[in-house]
């Protein structure tokens, strides 16, 4: 069973600060590694999807890595803005199973 | 390209009473999941279909929920008799082809149970 973790659960950074956001899994044959975006009252928002071969994946501002061997996706957001206020949520589909399970997801405030 | 289409958006019901919700997805996934949104909470997998067939419904309390896709498009999620803890959002989500593709959310229906 694929378990998957972001620590922190929330937080709080100045505009301008550079976000780091992290997310763990405990079976690394994964699939991929999918970020995804949630804003309150609203569905999810796909940002980025890693391919289990590759190690990064980069879309404008955002930028995330993947290390399977150790079970780990970092999610990097440069100089934030307030408009990047949300939850961010990551899900690792395990190759067998092929089951989309999400983390419990990193609420971020950017304040001005 | 259309989205994932959900409805209701909202709603409110007694316990004990029954609801649907109905999902449309983008035209030509093969996949389709239902997840249980509580708030404070990443979504929870209740079932995921593959055309029209059940690939994962582990996490679906059959003695009051139950899904299905006719004809492997549109699907629709019941809860019969509903309870205080269904109170949720519900999410509807597609993809191409199974979790090694991308998938796309609907809005997702808030249900609150009095």
């Amino acid at each position: 069973k694929q378990e998957v973790t972001q620590i922190p659960a929330a937080l709080s950074v100045p505009e301008g600060e550079n976000l780091v956001l992290n997310c763990s899994f405990t079976d690394s044959a994964i699939y991929n590694l999918q970020w995804f975006r949630q804003d309150p009252g609203k569905g999810l928002t796909s940002l980025l999807l890693i391919q289990s071969s590759q190690r990064e994946q980069t879309s404008g501002r955002l930028n995330a890595s993947l290390d399977k061997s150790s079970g780990r996706s970092t999610l990097y957001i440069a100089a934030s803005q307030p408009g990047d206020s949300a939850t961010y949520l990551c899900a690792a589909p395990k190759a067998a199973g092929n089951k989309l399970t999400f983390g419990g997801g990193t609420r971020v405030l950017v304040k001005p | 390209e259309a989205g994932v289409a959900q409805s209701p958006r909202y709603k409110i019901i007694e316990k004990r009473q029954s609801v649907a919700f109905w999902c449309n997805p983008i035209s030509g996934h093969a996949t389709l999941y239902w997840y249980q949104q509580i708030l404070g909470q990443g979504p929870k997998l209740l079932i995921q279909f593959q055309n029209n067939g059940v690939v994962d419904d582990s996490q679906l309390p059959k003695d009051r929920f139950s899904a299905e896709r006719l004809k492997g498009v549109d699907s629709t999620l019941k809860i019969q008799p509903a309870k205080l803890e269904d109170s949720a959002v519900y999410l509807c989500a597609s993809s191409l082809y199974g979790a090694n593709t991308e998938a796309f959310f609907g809005q997702g229906t808030r249900l609150t149970v009095v």
